[in-house]
């Protein structure tokens, strides 16, 4: 079975200062990974993807993430928070199964930017 | 292009009563997901449907849960009859080759 950890409920950082977001993964086969936000009472945004390629993926808002697949990690990093990018996280791994694409997403992760 | 649409946003009823959501997915998306997200938690699929087939119900409390998707394009979600545990935000997405496109759910709260 295929499954997404997201190993921090919350990061703090503070304003300006690097952000990351730990992602780790397990499937069987080739990974299509994404990255999604949760702002308050809205549904899930996409910010970016991993299908094949290079393995740093470049995304909305200036975030970015690195595909590792010896580590099976997707972390989520951007170089200076913002306080607007206060949100929740979403990590999510596909597969293909069956002729269908299977979607799996982490807990969550809540990203707090302090001012 | 127009986005996921889904109605109602919110919906308050009384546990044992019956109620329905609706989705209207991206045109031409022929995959389309219900989620289930409980406050604190990551969105759980309750299913998925390929065109109007289902592909993956694994996780529908199929008890009480159903779900159609006529002709391919729009879904409804039911419940009936509801438990307080089924309070949550139900999330419509679809997709085109994996990545997801999601409404702004319906958040449904159980009394």
């Amino acid at each position: 079975a295929q499954s997404v950890a997201q190993p921090e409920d919350q990061v703090n950082v503070a304003e300006g200062n690097p952000l990351t977001v730990k992602c780790t993964y397990s499937v069987s086969g080739n990974p299509y990974l994404f990255w999604y936000v949760q702002y308050p009472n809205r549904g899930l945004q996409f910010l970016l993807k991993y299908i094949t390629g290079d393995n740093l993926v470049k995304g909305s808002y200036g975030f970015e993430a690195e595909f590792n697949k010896s580590q099976t990690s997707f972390h989520l990093k951007k170089p200076s928070a913002l306080v607007s990018d206060s949100a929740l996280y979403f990590c999510a791994v596909s597969s293909l199964r069956g002729g269908y694409q299977k979607v799996t997403f982490g807990i969550g992760t809540k990203l707090q930017v302090i001012p | 292009e127009a986005g996921v649409a889904q109605s109602p946003r919110y919906k308050i009823i009384e546990k044992r009563q019956s109620v329905a959501f609706w989705c209207n997915p991206i045109s031409g998306h022929a995959t389309l997901y219900w989620y289930q997200q409980i406050l604190g938690q990551g969105p759980k699929l309750l299913i998925q449907f390929q065109n109007n087939g289902v592909v993956d119900d694994s996780q529908l409390p199929k008890d009480r849960f159903s779900a159609e998707r006529l002709k391919g394009v729009d879904s409804t979600l039911k419940i009936q009859p509801a438990k307080l545990e089924d309070s949550a935000v139900y999330l419509c997405a679809s997709s085109l080759g994996g990545q997801g496109h999601f409404g702004a759910g319906t958040r449904l709260s159980v009394l």
